[in-house]
């Protein structure tokens, strides 16, 4: 199984910042098998990130994905009010689909 | 527009029984993988289950193997979860979650969930 571990557990930027989340696999995922997504308070996710680097329909393109092997960022640019919300990763190539525990981005 | 509709939560006793639906509209249903995810609550995310286009293949996570039961009904458009033997671990928000066309175990449209509460 691969664990995925977030790091850090909560990050506190202000609005216009850059925010910097990491995303490390117990093992390689292969294929670059690696998603983002994001959950606002009170909502299901949604989809940001796929094939570690690939925005899904719609997202803006603050928000960047990188790495492969075992080490992922995501990174948003600048942040917007509507960007402060739990992030989570997840490999997709290999059961069991294991998320990481997820990072909270907080306003400072 | 995809829209994905979880209903059938609510409270269970501990080795009691619950079936969760979920009513998918907005795409060709019978062609994706679909799946159930959960979130216990104040917690992180959970894959549960998965069964492909078809029905004739199914996943599970290890934590509900044996007690819970994915399916669907293409004729309806509606994806269920049977859930038996819950135990009070199982309480979470039950996610439907639409899987991508190529690669079915990546989540591209989700419901907005149901709540399971397994307590005496």
């Amino acid at each position: 199984e691969i664990v995925l571990t977030q790091s850090p557990g909560t990050l506190s930027l202000s609005p216009g910042g850059r925010a910097t989340l990491s995303c490390r696999a117990s093992q390689s995922v292969t294929g670059g098998y690696l998603a983002w997504y994001q959950q606002r308070p009170g909502q299901a996710p949604s989809l940001l990130i796929s094939g570690a680097s690939s925005r899904a329909t719609g997202i803006p393109d603050r928000f960047s994905g990188s790495g492969s092997g075992t080490d992922f960022t995501l990174t948003i640019s600048r942040l917007e009010p509507e960007d402060f919300a739990v992030y989570f990763c997840q490999h997709y190539g290999s059961s069991p689909w294991t998320f990481g525990q997820g990072t909270k981005v907080e306003i400072k | 527009e995809v829209q994905l509709a979880e209903s059938g939560g609510g409270l269970a006793r501990p080795g009691g029984s619950l079936r969760l639906s979920c009513a998918a509209s907005g795409f060709t249903f019978n062609t994706c993988a679909m799946s159930w995810v959960r979130q216990a609550p104040g917690k992180g995310l959970e894959w549960v289950s998965t069964i492909n286009y078809s029905g004739s293949s199914t996943y599970y996570a290890d934590s509900v193997k044996g007690r819970f039961t994915v399916s669907r009904d293409n004729s309806k458009s509606t994806l269920y979860l049977r859930m038996n033997s819950l135990r009070a671990e199982d309480t979470a928000i039950y996610y439907c979650a639409k899987g991508e066309y190529n690669y079915g175990f990546l989540f591209d449209r989700w419901g907005q969930g149901t709540l399971v509460t397994v307590s005496s």
